[in-house]
């Protein structure tokens, strides 16, 4: 039972590189949702899924995009990547609009 | 938008009850409260939720005022393995904003 899933974990690009950051999660979950955090804040949510082919922006959606072509998993996009991207990245999932989020284990990201 | 107001910080002695409020004035009819925690680096943990009435789990209980104007989080015997960051959120369930919760520290 590996609930959500991220990778890498860690993970440094220099200004303009692009990446994809992984989520994937093994529960049948229908939402899935992608979070950064920056030092000594909360969570700010950037995009969410609500079932396969369906996706809305949050907070902060700019300078990420993401793809929702499978339930199981969520990509984060960043495409020219600035050092204001640089955070901890959180993926979580849930089953219903009424129950709790599984989070994964976050991915830290850093842009110089 | 901030919906939910919390202290920044509390403290609590090992082994006593752990009481964490949290404002939610504007709160409407369809919004739950949620509770989270966030142990150093790691992802949130959920803890507990509920719409009006009390609710209890084995990690936590959740007080709601009648007026549903605020709510109370209580971790009944708190160990050390309690301190973290704590969110108060209120949601009709699709998203989930995160404030920037209490810090609470567990004191040996």
């Amino acid at each position: 039972n590996a609930g959500v899933t991220q990778t890498p974990k860690f993970r440094i690009l220099k200004i303009g590189q692009s990446m994809t950051l992984q989520c994937t999660q093994d529960m049948n979950h229908n939402y899935m949702y992608w979070y950064r955090q920056d030092p000594g804040m909360g969570l700010k949510l950037i995009y969410y899924s609500v079932g396969a082919g369906i996706t809305d922006k949050g907070e902060v959606p700019n300078g990420y995009n993401v793809s929702r072509s499978t339930t199981e998993d969520f990509p984060l996009r960043l495409e020219l990547a600035a050092p204001s991207q640089t955070s901890v990245y959180f993926c979580a999932s849930r089953q219903h609009d009424l129950y709790g989020y599984t989070f994964g284990s976050g991915t830290r990201l850093t842009v110089v | 938008d901030a919906k939910t107001t919390q202290p920044p910080s509390m403290d609590c002695a090992e082994g006593r009850a752990a009481n964490l409020p949290c404002n939610h004035s504007t709160i409407s009819g369809n919004e739950y409260v949620y509770w989270y925690r966030q142990i150093h680096s790691q992802g949130p943990q959920y803890i507990i939720h509920g719409l009006k009435n009390n609710e209890t789990n084995e990690m936590a209980s959740l007080i709601i005022t009648e007026d549903r104007k605020s709510s109370t989080l209580i971790l009944p015997h708190a160990t050390l393995r309690d301190t973290a960051v704590y969110y108060c959120i209120v949601s009709t369930g699709n998203q989930f904003y995160f404030g920037t919760g209490t810090s609470l520290t567990v004191i040996p």
